[in-house]
Parts: structure tokens; sequence; C-alpha cells
């Protein structure tokens, strides 16, 4: 059974960074590809992020490109998501999900539970 | 940008059959976007009903089918029940790994 838990939600400050994690099981997790899609308070979903299954490519949205930085430890089955300058608009529930087709990197056939980063002083 | 449409709201009565859309503000969809539709119920995480245009991800019902109607990607919901009342939201690949989700479609089931 696919189990995804996503950790390291909390409250920080505008600015500020957090790094969110993602405890994979129940597939082969290096070969494959991992997105991150958020939802903020009230307002629909948004894809993030997608890291290909060795780590060596990774995809972002124009909206946090240069902020946001996916990663991933195939030894630990774990994927990352470090958020760095944190502003009011990042609050959200980070999902990540597992991709289903390694070639186009898309799209995503199970979800985490989500952790929820709230961006505020 | 590239925006993704959806009907912001539909409803259904019991028993009928709903289409939902998914559109593009400029040009048509096609199966090179591949698209993939989500459903997901307030408080929950989002689960896949669709992909690749029409393909019912394991465990989705058969009351739920996917396809391409005109420039746009429909996904149809036959014999609607109470428990289908959820958020819709498709989603389609651009290209180089980026896809992009549209604003979702609120189905009420009465």
């Amino acid at each position: 059974e696919v189990q995804l838990l996503e950790s390291g939600g909390g409250l920080v400050q505008p600015g500020g960074s957090l790094r969110v994690s993602c405890a994979a099981s129940g597939f082969i997790f290096s070969s494959c590809a991992m997105s991150w899609v958020r939802q903020a308070p009230g307002k629909g979903l948004e894809w993030v992020s997608t890291i290909s299954g060795s780590g060596g490519d990774t995809f972002y949205a124009e909206s946090v490109r240069g902020r946001f930085t996916t990663s991933r430890d195939n030894s630990k089955n774990t994927v990352y998501l470090q958020i760095n300058s944190l502003r009011a608009e990042d609050t959200a529930v980070y999902y990540c999900a597992k991709v289903r087709n390694p070639r186009i990197l898309y799209p995503v056939d199970y979800w985490g539970q989500g952790t929820l980063v709230t961006v505020s002083s | 940008q590239t925006v993704v449409t959806q009907e912001p709201s539909l409803s259904v009565s019991p028993g009928g059959t709903v289409t939902l859309t998914c559109g593009l503000s400029s040009g048509s969809v096609s199966t090179d976007h591949y698209p993939s539709w989500y459903q997901q119920t307030p408080g929950q995480a989002p689960r896949t009903l669709i992909y690749s245009t029409d393909t019912r991800s394991s465990g989705v019902s058969d009351r739920f089918s996917g396809s391409i109607l005109g420039n746009k990607a429909a996904l149809t919901i036959t014999g609607a029940q109470a428990v289908d009342e959820s958020d819709y939201y498709c989603a389609l690949y651009m290209n180089n790994g980026i896809w992009v989700i549209g604003g979702g479609t609120k189905l009420t089931v009465l």
C-alpha cells in the first residue's frame, strides 16, 4: 500500500525558511518522480514542483522558482521541499504526491495528507 | 501565462448526469495535455480519479469517465450520488515537467 506522510509544517515569520518532508513507502521510491502541490486556505490546488526519481531533474512553478528547492534522499525514501524567503501568500497545506508516469513526470496518482505551513508575524 | 479554466460551480440531481469541463485560456485541450481529474472533499486530501484523458485510477467507480469534448477535456459523472458532492480539479500537462491545475468546480448534488 502506497503511503505518503508529510511533516515539518508550522508557523514561520515572513522572510523565514522552512523545510517540509515527505516519507514514502509501499513502492519503489527511487523509480518514481514526486511532486509537491499546495492549497491556500479556501483556495484551489496549485502545482509547485516535481523532482525526478534520480533527483537529477527538478521543475518549479513560476510563482515559487528561485525560492523553493525540491530534493530527495532515496536511501531514506524521503522527498523534501525547502521554502525560503517565506511570504504570507505561501500559507497553505503542502501535499506531496507520487508521480505515475516517469517519462513526462506527470500526473500524480497517490497523495499524502498534507502539512500546513503558516506564514505570519 | 497559461490558465486552465473550469466551471466554478455546477449542480446535479441525485441519479442524474453532469459533465464538468476543462479548457485553456488560449488554445484547445488535446490528449497531448494528458488531462487528469482530481476529487477533493472538504478537509481531505485530493484523490486521483482520471489520468491520460480517460483512464480511471485504481478503485474509481465506472460512474466517472473522462473524454475530450470539442476543445476541452471533460469529466462526466453518471448516476450522481450524495457522496459525489466535492470539489473537482482538472490538470493539464504543458511540457518539460510543467503542469497546471484549474481553479476547480464545486459540485452540488441536490
